[in-house]
């Protein structure tokens, strides 16, 4: 049983727009983070949040972890194409979300 | 080292044949993790532990996987008589804090 829904699956735009992913689930975690994955590489960490409520900023990228810390969101402004990959929600009982596979276009 | 370092990068098995998985954690970090990765998105957690204890076995396959990690030497992922589904990327991640966790760079297994 997969716990984490990630949405969208896929997002494909054009250099410079802005984007939202989200990560939801019917369970509360006590943390959630944000990887990205590139082609041939594993997942690397972006951030964790772990307060409800809590913002994270992380240049063009904004990370919220919902009030009741069941869901999550992750908001890229103006993006680029070195945003190009896999982005994955992880929550503390060690389980990936399904992943939103972004491709960003000069 | 400073990194997760995976071996092999590639392995082919024929179907029925054992595979075998490496992973030397970052020094340091007492959890180990080992997931699988299939069709380029899903990651489906396998089991981790913390040294050479096992802390999570959930995800592990009842049958034909099993992993140790032994003091002084690199993780272990065993496959015994491999099957076409278990094509895929197997990666192992390292971690001193937990949730937090450092990757490598994966094992691509392909099963012929």
């Amino acid at each position: 049983t997969q716990l984490l829904e990630q949405s969208p699956q896929f997002l494909s735009i054009q250099e410079g727009e802005n984007l939202t992913v989200y990560c939801n689930s019917s369970s509360v975690f006590s943390s959630l983070q944000w990887y990205r994955q590139e082609p041939g590489e594993g997942p690397v960490l972006l951030v964790t949040v772990v307060t409800g409520g809590e913002v994270k900023k992380l240049k063009r990228l904004t990370f919220q972890f919902g009030d009741a810390r069941k869901d999550s969101s992750l908001h890229i402004t103006a993006a680029q194409t070195g945003d190009t990959g896999l982005y994955l929600c992880r929550a503390d009982k060690l389980i990936f979300g399904t992943g939103t596979r972004l491709q960003v276009f000069p | 080292g400073e990194e997760v370092a995976q071996t092999p990068k590639h392995l082919v098995r024929g179907e029925g044949q054992k595979a075998k998985l490496y992973c030397a954690p970052i020094k340091g970090h007492s959890y180990v993790f080992w997931y699988q990765q299939v069709l380029k998105n899903e990651f489906k957690f396998l089991i981790s532990f913390q040294n050479e204890n096992v802390f999570d076995e959930t995800g592990m396959p009842k049958e034909r996987f099993s992993a140790k990690c032994l003091p002084n030497s690199p993780c272990s992922l065993e496959i015994q008589a491999t099957k076409l589904e278990d094509s895929a990327v197997y990666f192992c991640a390292s971690s001193q804090i937990l949730p937090e966790a450092f990757f490598g760079q994966g094992t691509r297994l392909t099963v012929v």
